[in-house]
């Protein structure tokens, strides 16, 4: 069975940092691009980062560019958010979601079940 | 960049067809597939239709999409409505750059 579960949210200050993490298991995850997809309190969904099969190429959404990092490590089937210079907006249920294709922009399935980040003082 | 526009919300009785529009507010919608994804409360997203058009293996064939180059916009059509399908439903796309647009989302309630 496909699965993938993050970790890593909790309750940061404005400006602190903090590192996401999403452990893949039931796939050949080097096959595959990843993405990150992250849902404010009651709102809708909002594309944050994606990332080819090899980590060769990623792309970030305007809102998070130069404070976010995307990142894998295939050899341990993770991906990885690196969130820097956190903002109250930034409050959201981040979800880990598996491209179909290795280079991305595709259809996600599936997608893990988030973890929660909440930033405020 | 574009925006990809839905109705905040749409309810229909059980047994009804409902249609769902995400408006594309520049550029082509055919240059791009189009995705829609379904969230039931407390749940992750998951896939209805992909490339404007396929079912995911397990979708029952109640669901469709088409996109309509006249009106720059994607369609999702739910028919046969059943009390399960009320959920959000967000379409979804990627710019030129590869960078992911979702649509605000589409509440339906099935009443």
């Amino acid at each position: 069975e496909v699965q993938l579960v993050e970790s890593g949210g909790v309750v940061v200050q404005p400006g602190g940092s903090l590192r996401l993490s999403c452990a893949a298991s039931g796939f050949t995850f080097d096959d595959y691009a990843m993405h990150w997809v992250r849902q404010a309190p009651g709102k809708g969904l909002e594309w944050v980062s994606l990332i080819s099969w090899d980590g060769g190429s990623t792309y970030y959404a305007d809102s998070v560019k130069g404070r976010f990092t995307i990142s894998r490590d295939n050899s341990k089937n993770s991906l990885y958010l690196q969130m820097n210079s956190l903002r109250a907006e930034d409050t959201a249920l981040y979800y880990c979601a598996k491209d179909i294709s290795p280079v991305g922009a595709s259809w996600f399935d599936p997608w893990g079940q988030g973890t929660l980040v909440t930033v405020s003082s | 960049n574009f925006m990809l526009t839905q109705p905040h919300s749409v309810s229909e009785s059980p047994g009804k067809t409902v249609t769902i529009s995400c408006t594309r507010s520049s550029g082509s919608i055919a240059s791009n597939y189009v995705q829609w994804y379904q969230q039931r409360p407390g749940s992750s997203p998951t896939t209805v239709i992909y490339e404007d058009n396929q079912r995911p293996s397990g979708v029952p064939d109640r669901f469709s999409g088409s996109i309509d180059s006249s009106s720059n916009s994607a369609s999702l059509t739910i028919s046969g409505l059943k009390t399960e399908d009320e959920a959000d439903y967000y379409c979804q796309s990627y710019d030129s750059s590869n960078h992911g647009v979702f649509g605000g989302g589409t509440k339906l309630t099935v009443l």
